[in-house]
């Protein structure tokens, strides 16, 4: 069983577009995130929501929302695609609000804007 | 602002020998620092995890140790194998304007050859 799963695995889409990520955990963790890695490979948070409540939102742009319908799920909707958005990302959970806690990732959703 | 730097950005060794990676992080007062392996498409495996109190963690042939006042860690692999090959990670977890945040370098990148 995979314990963090992300769908869909790579998603090409043209500019302006609106698209949606869904990320599904079964570890009963309490806290999900989710990270983006640009071309040169730099892991960056983007968001985390604990037990469905955001606690960090990092200088993303508003085009960017994280939807946590339960605490094992955690989607990331992207409005107004732009070419800069190509990257993967990583859905990932932790126990509870990480601070001792080690993160499970998921496998990455490579967005390619076009 | 917490920054995590890794040296080297890329190695290459031959099989069988033992290898050490760095991590350097600007801000001493972390709650825990992780080392990850990513394979090419795949997410972040979680290697080791070590808490601020701690001195080092030990898995299999992997060993690493920190050194929180100088802000330094370093991961050993010992009788490094083909199947070692795969990009490796530190991140740092650390206080934030949002409560917690993990900062990650940007990986060294490991070649073992046969």
């Amino acid at each position: 069983d995979t314990a963090v799963s992300q769908t869909p695995k790579y998603l090409v889409t043209q500019m302006g577009n609106d698209k949606s990520i869904k990320c599904e955990q079964n570890l009963g963790h309490d806290t999900m995130y989710w990270y983006k890695q640009d071309s040169k490979k730099f892991l960056k948070i983007m968001f985390s929501y604990n037990n469905k409540e955001l606690i960090i939102n990092e200088t993303v742009p508003n085009r960017f929302s994280p939807k946590s319908p339960d605490k094992a799920h955690l989607n990331l909707h992207i409005n107004s695609l732009e070419l800069g958005d190509s990257a993967v990302y990583f859905c990932a959970s932790s126990q509870d609000w990480g601070r001792g806690s080690p993160l499970h990732f998921g496998n990455g959703t490579r967005l390619t804007v076009t | 602002k917490q920054e995590v730097t890794q040296i080297p950005a890329a190695l290459s060794v031959p099989e069988g020998e033992n290898l050490v990676l760095n991590c350097s992080f600007t801000d001493s007062a972390i709650y825990n620092l992780q080392w990850f392996r990513q394979d090419p498409g795949k997410g972040l495996t979680s290697l080791l995890l070590i808490q601020s109190s701690q001195r080092e963690q030990t898995s299999g042939r992997l060993n690493a140790s920190l050194d929180k006042s100088s802000g330094r860690s370093t991961l050993y692999i010992a009788a490094s194998q083909p199947g070692d090959s795969a990009t490796y990670l530190c991140a740092v977890s650390s206080r934030s304007n949002s409560g917690y945040a993990l900062n990650f370098g940007k990986g060294t990148s490991l070649l073992v050859t046969p």
